[in-house]
């Protein structure tokens, strides 16, 4: 069965310390994927995302991810957190033969960032 | 500004008590789906939609259902709803499938049902 799996539920960093949160997939065609994160009481907003080209995407608010294909993996990186990236981040993929682009998302990760 | 707009916000409801979720964007976007989203879960589809009077189930449409008679609205039912559908409810929109673009969501609904 397809599924998205993120690594980690909880993370608790302080301000200024590295993040990466991993993403892996089990779809077996091309995709595209997609981080999308949530500050606390607001709505989903889009950090960025992957439909081809360079693996190494840029988002907003100084995020990045790098998709490597042979793992099947998406991880998000920011080298040097703040307070107000303290927030819950989905990872989502969509097979590219779906013509509706159907998103599968992954169960989330937690993070707070300690002043 | 765009923007998709749910109401209620909040809600407590008694079981078996019919209740609608109003949906609206103001993007002139062709796809709008619903999903809830559950601790340990991340966020399920419930429906989508990918234009007006054409809508299909996702992965948990059981106890849901939609309509889609205008562009912009996009109301979610809960013709009798259970405890089991307490959560918090996102609808999205899109200018296209949301596995191809950015999609757009509302600001959710935290639904409680007793």
């Amino acid at each position: 069965a397809q599924s998205v799996s993120q690594h980690n539920h909880h993370v608790i960093l302080s301000e200024a310390a590295s993040l990466e949160l991993g993403c892996n997939y089990s779809y077996g065609g091309t995709v595209n994927l997609f981080w999308y994160v949530q500050y606390p009481g607001q709505h989903l907003q889009l950090l960025l995302k992957y439909f081809s080209g360079d693996p190494l995407v840029k988002g907003i608010k100084g995020f990045e991810a790098e998709f490597i294909k042979s793992k099947f993996s998406f991880n998000l990186r920011k080298p040097s957190v703040q307070w107000s990236d303290t927030a819950e981040y989905f990872c989502a993929v969509s097979l590219t033969t779906d013509s509706w682009g159907k998103l599968q998302f992954g169960a989330g990760t937690q993070v707070v960032v300690t002043p | 500004e765009a923007q998709v707009t749910q109401n209620p916000r909040y809600l407590i409801t008694v079981t078996g008590k019919k209740l609608t979720v109003t949906c609206s964007q103001n993007m002139n976007h062709e796809y709008m789906s619903w999903y809830r989203q559950d601790p340990g879960l991340g966020l399920r589809q419930i429906y989508y939609s990918m234009n007006v009077e054409v809508t299909d189930k996702g992965d948990v449409p059981e106890g849901y259902k939609v309509s889609r008679k205008e562009k912009r609205n996009f109301p979610l039912i809960l013709e009798s709803p259970s405890p089991n559908q307490t959560s918090l409810y996102f609808c999205a929109s899109s200018l296209k499938g949301q596995g191809y673009t950015e999609a757009f969501f509302g600001q959710g609904t935290r639904l409680t049902v007793v």
